[in-house]
């Protein structure tokens, strides 16, 4: 079974669309994570949530909405798309702070 | 200044050395340290945490400086597979659900 898992693993789309990714996590874990990987392979960290509280918020456009529904689950949609949201998205959930993280596989997003 | 830093490399060695990273936070209340593994188009996943009392794992060797804000790793006897991105990964403060990602240090080990 896989521990973190992402759908859809690759995204290609228009500008201006509209579109979500989803992320499931069947570690038991409280705390679940956005990152995103640009070109240049930085991993930046969007948002997390603790047991369904959002508790970090970085500077990420409103574009950018999560949405915690349980703890197990995370998801991001994304209006508006724009080229420069290009870039491999990972969600991440960990058991508690200073904890391991486990990632998903990512998706790979494309704005075209 | 950035929280976390990494010389991005390339590293090129061959099979059989021994090649070392370092990477550099700039928080000194900074509470937990890993260095993380990925290798092309794939997820980061954990290598090992870093102690302040250091850790080692087989060939493997973190290390932690918090006097000069740096931790470390070394790999000895560097194999084909070792050939990856090793991401150095700093929790910046208490309550450390926030993670700071470095740039990554990328490795090719050649036969």
């Amino acid at each position: 079974d896989t521990a973190v898992s992402q759908t859809p693993k690759y995204l290609v789309t228009q500008m201006g669309n509209d579109k979500s990714i989803k992320c499931e996590q069947n570690l038991g874990h409280d705390t679940m994570y956005w990152y995103k990987q640009d070109s240049k392979k930085f991993l930046k960290i969007m948002f997390s949530y603790n047991n369904k509280e959002l508790i970090i918020n970085e500077t990420v456009p409103n574009r950018f909405s999560p949405k915690s529904p349980d703890k197990a689950h995370l998801n991001l949609h994304i209006n508006s798309l724009e080229l420069g949201d290009s870039a491999v998205y990972f969600c991440a959930s960990r058991y508690r702070e200073n904890t391991e993280a486990f990632f998903g596989q990512g998706t790979r997003l494309t704005v075209v | 200044r950035k929280e976390v830093e990494q010389d991005p490399g390339p590293f090129n060695v061959p099979e059989g050395a021994t090649v070392a990273f370092n990477c550099t936070y700039s928080n000194s209340a900074s509470q937990s340290f890993f260095w993380y593994r990925q290798d092309c188009r794939k997820e980061p996943k954990l290598l090992m945490s870093v102690y302040s009392s250091g850790n080692e794992d087989g060939r493997f060797t973190a290390q932690l400086n918090r006097a000069s804000q740096y931790i470390s790793l070394l790999i000895r006897d560097s194999k084909l597979s070792d050939s990856a991105t090793y991401l150095c990964v700093v929790t910046p403060y208490t309550g450390g659900f926030k993670t700071i990602f470095g740039a990554g240090t990328r490795l090719f080990v050649k036969a």
